[in-house]
């Protein structure tokens, strides 16, 4: 069975770095073709992609926020790390962690619970 | 950068009838894919369609995705009331791998 659960605070302050953990069971981050990835969803609104790490350690970001992102892993632990440096209030959102099966890189087949990060002073 | 648009905004449909929702994207990109997910209100997003086509573990064959090039479908045959969700198209590119979300299509069962 596939799990990941997201951890991380609840409350950041505008200019400070958000660290967020994806912690994940059911499947390795060492076979082929197998990736996680971060999305968000700011209250109320569409999902946006952000960032997503592969298996040989290839790292890809959203062009708009690629300059504040940076995601890693751990695989001895399961997790994998987002940070996103010099956050503001619009960076209010639920984060979702998701796997990306080796079989298909096009669709996020099991996702998270999410975790809910404010950003306000 | 992709753009991907959802319509229509909301559908509202009775049990049995057959639900379409469309999705465009801004460029025709070689080796471009859609997926579609349904989200119902506190929940995660459930994937529903991979790779265009393909139906993801679980999904009921009620449940197709078509098209290619700029325009990709999630058909939504028979309706049941628990379908009642928020739907998004996500489109995925290869080179580099980029992933953009719809705006999402609300569909209501009435």
């Amino acid at each position: 069975q596939v799990t990941l659960r997201e951890s991380g605070p609840a409350l950041v302050k505008p200019t400070q770095t958000l660290t967020l953990t994806c912690t994940f069971s059911g499947f390795s981050l060492t076979t082929s073709g197998m990736c996680v990835t971060w999305i968000r969803q700011s209250p109320g609104k569409a999902l946006e992609w952000l960032a997503r790490i592969d298996w040989d350690d290839d790292k890809h970001y959203s062009t708009s926020l690629r300059t504040r992102l940076s995601i890693s892993k751990d695989t001895s632990k399961n997790q994998v790390v987002l940070t996103m440096t010099n956050v503001d209030p619009v960076d209010t959102a639920t984060y979702y962690c998701a796997r990306i099966p080796y079989y298909d890189s096009s669709a996020f087949d099991s996702w998270g619970q999410g975790t809910l990060v404010t950003v306000s002073s | 950068e992709i753009v991907v648009t959802q319509s229509p905004g909301t559908l509202s449909l009775s049990p049995g009838e057959r639900a379409t929702l469309s999705c465009r994207a801004s460029q025709s990109v070689t080796y471009s894919y859609s997926a579609w997910y349904q989200q119902k209100p506190g929940q995660a997003p459930r994937l529903l369609i991979y790779g265009t086509f393909s139906r993801a573990t679980g999904i009921p064959d009620r449940f197709s995705g078509s098209g290619s090039g700029t325009d990709f479908t999630l058909t939504i045959s028979r309706l049941e009331p628990e379908d009642s969700a928020v739907y998004y198209c996500q489109w995925y590119g290869t080179s580099p791998p980029k992933y953009t979300f719809g705006q999402g299509t609300k569909l209501e069962i009435k």
